[in-house]
């Protein structure tokens, strides 16, 4: 079945540092990739996607590039902002609209 | 669009009494999905529904727990008897017809405590 695994955490970074948080999937077919971001106390949103191979989302300053030869969909940013700290979610659709999710990472930036 | 609206926004209930969490959709959206988010077990999928019908309940934790979709603009999940280790945060989420180019839209989440 399809599955998503993404780098432990919790992760601390300064203010301006460089993120660059792993995901990587395993499933059939040809999935179409998201990161999710969830804000303390708030529901999940969406924020960016990547539908095929090659593809890159971005929103925010934040990048992902579809990687089908490593099966990877990493995110990242260059300058993080305190505003950023957030849980993010890895996640791909699978048959019938279902989406997958990953364990979820909690990123804290200190000012 | 208002997006996905779930009430209420906190419940505290004694165990054993009977909770009911409310989801409206955006309208126009075909699939609706309930998810449980706990710190031990992350988010897990209870069930969804695919125009009204639901599709796969396989996530559904016991018989305490049921949902609805009576029509295209409301779902409810009922838990009964509650028991304390239903404490976390429902979230309900809906997509148009091809969650590949939309993902889901999720709500603000139902943050139940059962003591």
């Amino acid at each position: 079945g399809n599955s998503v695994t993404q780098m432990e955490g919790p992760v601390t970074l300064s203010e301006e540092a460089f993120l660059t948080i792993n995901c990587t999937y395993t499933a059939t077919g040809y999935p179409s990739l998201f990161w999710y971001v969830q804000y303390p106390g708030e529901g999940l949103q969406l924020l960016l996607k990547a539908t095929k191979a090659d593809d890159k989302g971005s929103n925010k300053g934040f990048e992902a590039t579809y990687r089908k030869e490593t099966t990877s969909f990493h995110l990242e940013k260059g300058s993080v902002q305190v505003s950023d700290s957030a849980v993010y979610f890895c996640a791909l659709t699978g048959a019938n609209s279902k989406l997958t999710f990953g364990k979820g990472i909690t990123l804290s930036v200190r000012p | 669009d208002a997006g996905v609206i779930q009430s209420p926004r906190h419940e505290v209930t004694e165990m054993g009494q009977e909770v009911t969490l409310r989801c409206k959709p955006i309208s126009g959206h075909d699939y609706l999905f309930w998810y449980r988010q706990t710190m031990m077990r992350g988010l897990e999928l209870l069930i969804y529904f695919n125009n009204n019908v639901p599709i796969d309940d396989s996530g559904m934790p016991e018989d305490r727990f049921s949902a609805k979709m009576p029509n295209a603009s409301f779902s409810t999940l009922k838990i009964q008897p509650s028991e304390p280790r239903d404490s976390a945060v429902y979230f309900c989420a809906s997509t148009p017809r091809g969650a590949g180019n939309y993902g889901y839209t999720f709500g603000s989440g139902t943050r139940l405590t059962v003591v």
